[in-house]
């Protein structure tokens, strides 16, 4: 079964400051790997995803994520923290399903406060 | 372009009452349709998925269940409301065959059992 860990439920940067999100999976075939952010009171959207291509991968909002099969890592970055980037972010990695459905298990997230 | 609605957007309920929350789906056909809890701190649960019309998998036994009377229409009940069925519910949808597809969510439902 796949699985996914984030580490730290919280992260502090300051503005302007770099962003590394961990993420690390757990997958018995070649994964399939997302980044999403929430906001307060809404629901998920979609920064990056890696789907075997190419390993870094880019995303909305300025944030990439690298896959490292060594580490079985796929850490979030960002080079410059942005107020706006204070959210909750989730890492998920995909397994199949019956009927050829795909099922994403999440992580527990990462809060993000940025630290004006 | 596809949206995805889910309403009400808050809901509060007393135990032992209904419960019916619906999501909808415009802009593309035969959808994967998901619904995920999400309680304080625990991330994303799945509860409910469908591949089709009338076609439900249940993730975890509780007392709430899934329908899918229309294409673009999931609908989450339950019949009589317990404490812990408070969080907040999210509607997902996908397509296609491949795990390399993301899912969409919608804005959620806040539900609150008192």
């Amino acid at each position: 079964a796949q699985s996914v860990t984030q580490l730290g439920s919280h992260v502090s940067v300051s503005e302007g400051a770099l962003v590394l999100l961990r993420c690390n999976y757990s997958s018995s075939v070649p994964p399939y790997l997302f980044w999403y952010v929430q906001y307060p009171n809404q629901g998920l959207q979609l920064l990056l995803k890696y789907t075997s291509a190419a390993t870094l991968v880019k995303g909305i909002n300025g944030f990439e994520a690298e896959f490292k099969k060594s580490e079985t890592s796929f850490h979030l970055t960002k080079p410059s923290a942005h107020m706006s980037d204070a959210a909750e972010y989730f890492c998920a990695v995909s397994a199949p399903l019956n009927f050829g459905n795909e099922k994403l298990t999440f992580g527990t997230g990462t809060r993000l406060t940025i630290i004006p | 372009s596809q949206t995805i609605h889910q309403w009400p957007a808050t809901l509060v309920q007393p135990v032992g009452s209904p419960l019916s929350l619906e999501c909808t789906v415009e802009g593309t056909s035969n959808p994967n349709l998901y619904w995920y809890r999400q309680a304080a701190g625990r991330g994303l649960q799945l509860l409910f998925y469908s591949v089709g019309i009338g076609q439900i998998s249940s993730e975890v036994p509780q007392n709430l269940s899934a329908s899918r009377p229309q294409d673009r229409q999931f609908i989450l009940s339950s019949k009589k409301l317990l404490l812990s069925d408070s969080g907040f519910y999210l509607c997902a949808w996908s397509v296609g065959l491949s795990g390399k597809n993301e899912q969409y969510f919608g804005p959620g439902t806040r539900l609150t059992v008192t």
